[in-house]
């Protein structure tokens, strides 16, 4: 299956800033997600990333909070703003191939 | 939309023994199951499936059986090992416009004693 990198792995942020995080695929794919992880808990969907296309948020989330660009089949970004402390968590980046769902490593982020 | 409830949040085992983990699903239009494992700091990766035409899958010492009736679907480890602690994450795809969005469990805690 193909392979997702994805940086930064880890950051320590400090609040009202914001943070890019970028996805890059080793091979086209599809469909490409975005998650929350946060500490102890399961995946929750942030938002589709749309090759060409507005992201399609789940309900909770918004584009002025987590604004997300796909230039492409092999690339994506997420970009928390205005961050808090609430926003500490795991942010992972999906795709989607051959009907199979796999991961990016995961960014990491505490803010302070 | 999909509601997937897992069960047990935390399960451990002593090497060599069987663990059992469930789910049960909401929407009966779900037609793809899958299970991810995540080892602590590390991405979840998928390890076994199994689709709404199939009642069970077996990959060597992992099994998973689906009942669409009752809306549940398990996964069986057999003879555990202490490699096999992690945390593991079962899903079911709803149908949303012919994408692929899988909701998935809350995850359950697996820890294999040596």
């Amino acid at each position: 299956s193909a392979v997702i990198s994805q940086k930064p792995s880890r950051d320590i942020c400090q609040r009202g800033t914001s943070l890019t995080i970028q996805c890059q695929v080793d091979s086209q794919v599809t469909m490409m997600f975005w998650y929350r992880q946060q500490p102890g808990q399961s995946l929750t969907l942030i938002a589709t990333a749309n090759q060409g296309s507005e992201a399609t948020y789940e309900s909770g989330f918004v584009i002025d909070k987590f604004p997300i660009s796909r230039p492409n089949l092999t690339f994506s970004t997420l970009t928390v703003s205005n961050m808090s402390p609430e926003d500490s968590s795991i942010y992972l980046c999906s795709g989607r191939q051959t009907g199979e769902l796999f991961f990016g490593e995961g960014s990491r982020l505490t803010v302070l | 939309g999909e509601n997937v409830e897992q069960h047990p949040s935390t399960l451990s085992v002593q090497e060599g023994d069987s663990a059992v983990i469930k789910c049960t699903y909401s929407d009966s239009a779900s037609n793809y199951f899958p299970w991810y494992k995540q080892e602590l700091g590390k991405r979840p990766q998928l390890i076994i499936d199994i689709r709404s035409n199939v009642g069970e899958k077996k990959d060597q010492r992992i099994a998973v059986t689906l009942n669409k009736t009752a809306k549940h679907f398990s996964l069986h480890i057999t003879e555990t090992q202490p490699e096999d602690s992690a945390v593991y994450f079962c899903a079911a795809k709803g149908e949303t416009g012919g994408s692929y969005i899988p909701t998935f469990g809350r995850g359950t805690s697996l820890i294999v004693h040596p």
